[in-house]
């Protein structure tokens, strides 16, 4: 069955150390999104993106986040300059549907901790 | 901003009785809703999802049934198994395109031999 593969599964990082948390979408779907989960909250929206551009953003997704499809794979997030409070689970998501009652299909995260 | 809520962070049912999983939202705009399933170590994985035009949708062991006059939605599984612990989220959508989910707080579901 295919799938999103996210790398790196756990990724430790400076305070105010950029970070780029890779993802690779199943190969035919068009939508693209990155969520997060800080410990013991629940999963937020961050960000969608479609035809190469961003199609919505939450209050999240401030001027220190970023996002790319560099290539016809890979779909990334960046945050500039992290804090600690960006510490997270952060999971990518795909589909090819464009709707959400399809279901996303979502990759297993990468842990972000920032010390 | 509490849009989507599921009241009980936690639920324990014995194998082969039916789980039932609630959720409330507030957002009468929401056209469609879903239910997650999440593991450990693991990304959501979609269950099962119910457009706010019906009031039940089926898919073998998973019912869902949306109440829109009173915006709530549960989850039934039956009969539960052991493989079926794990947190489930509700999530709601506005409607078509490429839309974001709202997702509730999640549920644990405790399956118990």
């Amino acid at each position: 069955e295919p799938e999103v593969t996210q790398t790196p599964s756990h990724q430790v990082t400076q305070m105010g150390q950029e970070v780029i948390l890779r993802c690779v979408p199943i190969s035919n779907h068009l939508y693209f999104y990155w969520y997060r989960q800080i410990l013991g909250q629940k999963v937020e929206f961050l960000v969608s993106f479609y035809n190469n551009e961003i199609s919505e953003k939450s209050e999240i997704f401030d001027d220190q986040f970023s996002v790319e499809r560099p290539d016809g794979s890979n779909f990334t997030l960046k945050i500039r300059s992290t804090k600690l409070e960006d510490s997270a689970m952060y999971f990518c998501a795909s589909t090819g549907q464009g709707l959400a009652n399809y279901g996303y299909t979502f990759g297993s995260g990468t842990r972000l901790t920032v010390v | 901003d509490q849009q989507v809520k599921q009241n009980s962070p936690s639920l324990s049912v014995q194998e082969g009785r039916i789980s039932i999983l609630n959720c409330d939202y507030t957002n009468s705009m929401f056209d469609y809703f879903l239910w997650y399933k999440k593991y450990p170590a693991e990304g959501p994985t979609f269950l099962i999802s119910i457009s706010s035009i019906k009031d039940k949708n089926e898919d073998g062991r998973f019912t869902v049934f949306l109440n829109k006059s009173a915006k709530h939605l549960s989850l039934h599984i039956v009969p539960s198994q052991p493989g079926d612990s794990a947190v489930y989220f509700c999530a709601a959508s506005p409607g078509v395109g490429a839309q974001k989910l709202v997702f509730g707080q999640g549920t644990r579901l405790t399956i118990n031999p």
